[in-house]
C-alpha cells in the first residue's frame, strides 16, 4: 500500500533548537511538496519540488526554513532557529505525473505536529 | 493566501441526510480538487473536476464547477456518521512559471449526528 512517510510524528522542542522533519515521498511520485497548517491560516504552501529540484518556495521565510530534496526518496524540511510562532502542523505531499506533464491530485502524509515553548 | 473559500465553515447534519458545501475561488483555474480530513490524519483526494467539466460523479460524491461564477459545490448524498470529517477544494492554477502546488481553502468542518 503506497503512502506518504513523514518523521517525525510529534515533536516538540524549545524556542531557537533546530527542528527538522523528513518525507519519503511514493515510489514513482516526481512531485513533492510542503504545506503547513495551523486553525488561523489553514493550509499553506512552503515549498515545491518537481524531479528533485525546487520550483517554489516562495511561501516559506528564508530566513530560518530551508527544504532539500537529497534524493528521489527524501525530502526534509528544516527550522533553524525555531519559534513559538513556527508550532504547526507540516504536511508533505507527492504527485505523480499526468498527461501533458501536469499533477493531479496529491497523496499526502499524516503529518508532523510540531510544539515550539 | 487562500484561492478557494468554503462555505458553510461549519455544518451539522443527521444521518441519512445530504451535505452540501460550497466552494469559491479568484483566478483562472486548471482543475479543482476535493479533499477530507479526518481529526489528526493527513489529507485524502476525493474527486478532481478539470476545468472544461461542469459536473463529476463519484460514489456518493457529485461535484458541481461553475467557472463563470468561480465556484464548485461538493454534495454528499445520503451521508453516514463516518463522514464527519474537514472537506477542503483546493485549485490549481494556470501558471506559466511551472509552479503547480495547490491552494486550499479553510475548509467546511461536517458533523454527521447519528
Amino acid at each position: 500500500d503506497a503512502r506518504v512517510t513523514q518523521t517525525p510524528r510529534h515533536k516538540v522542542t524549545e524556542m531557537g533548537q533546530e527542528v527538522t522533519m523528513r518525507c519519503q515521498p511514493i515510489l514513482g511520485h516526481n512531485t513533492v511538496f510542503w504545506y503547513r497548517q495551523t486553525m488561523m491560516q489553514g493550509l499553506e504552501l512552503l515549498a515545491y519540488f518537481r524531479n528533485r529540484a525546487p520550483l517554489d518556495d516562495s511561501g516559506m521565510p528564508k530566513d530560518r526554513f530551508s527544504a532539500e530534496m537529497p534524493d528521489a526518496t527524501l525530502a526534509t524540511l528544516k527550522i533553524q532557529p525555531s519559534e513559538p510562532r513556527d508550532s504547526a502542523v507540516y504536511f508533505c505531499a507527492s504527485g505523480s505525473p499526468l498527461a501533458g506533464g501536469r499533477t493531479g491530485e496529491l497523496f499526502f502524509g499524516e503529518g508532523s505536529r510540531l510544539t515550539v515553548l | 493566501s487562500q484561492q478557494g473559500e468554503e462555505d458553510p465553515q461549519a455544518l451539522s447534519i443527521q444521518e441519512g441526510e445530504n451535505a452540501t458545501m460550497n466552494c469559491s475561488y479568484k483566478t483562472s483555474i486548471n482543475n479543482l480538487q476535493w479533499y477530507r480530513q479526518n481529526s489528526g490524519r493527513g489529507l485524502v483526494h476525493l474527486i478532481l473536476i478539470r476545468s472544461n467539466e461542469r459536473e463529476k460523479h463519484s460514489g456518493r460524491l457529485r461535484v458541481t464547477l461553475d467557472t463563470s461564477k468561480k465556484s464548485s459545490s461538493l454534495l454528499i448524498t445520503a451521508s453516514r456518521a463516518a463522514d464527519t470529517a474537514s472537506y477542503f477544494c483546493a485549485t490549481r492554477s494556470f501558471t506559466g512559471g511551472g509552479a503547480d502546488g495547490l491552494t486550499f481553502g479553510k475548509g467546511t468542518h461536517l458533523i454527521i449526528q447519528p
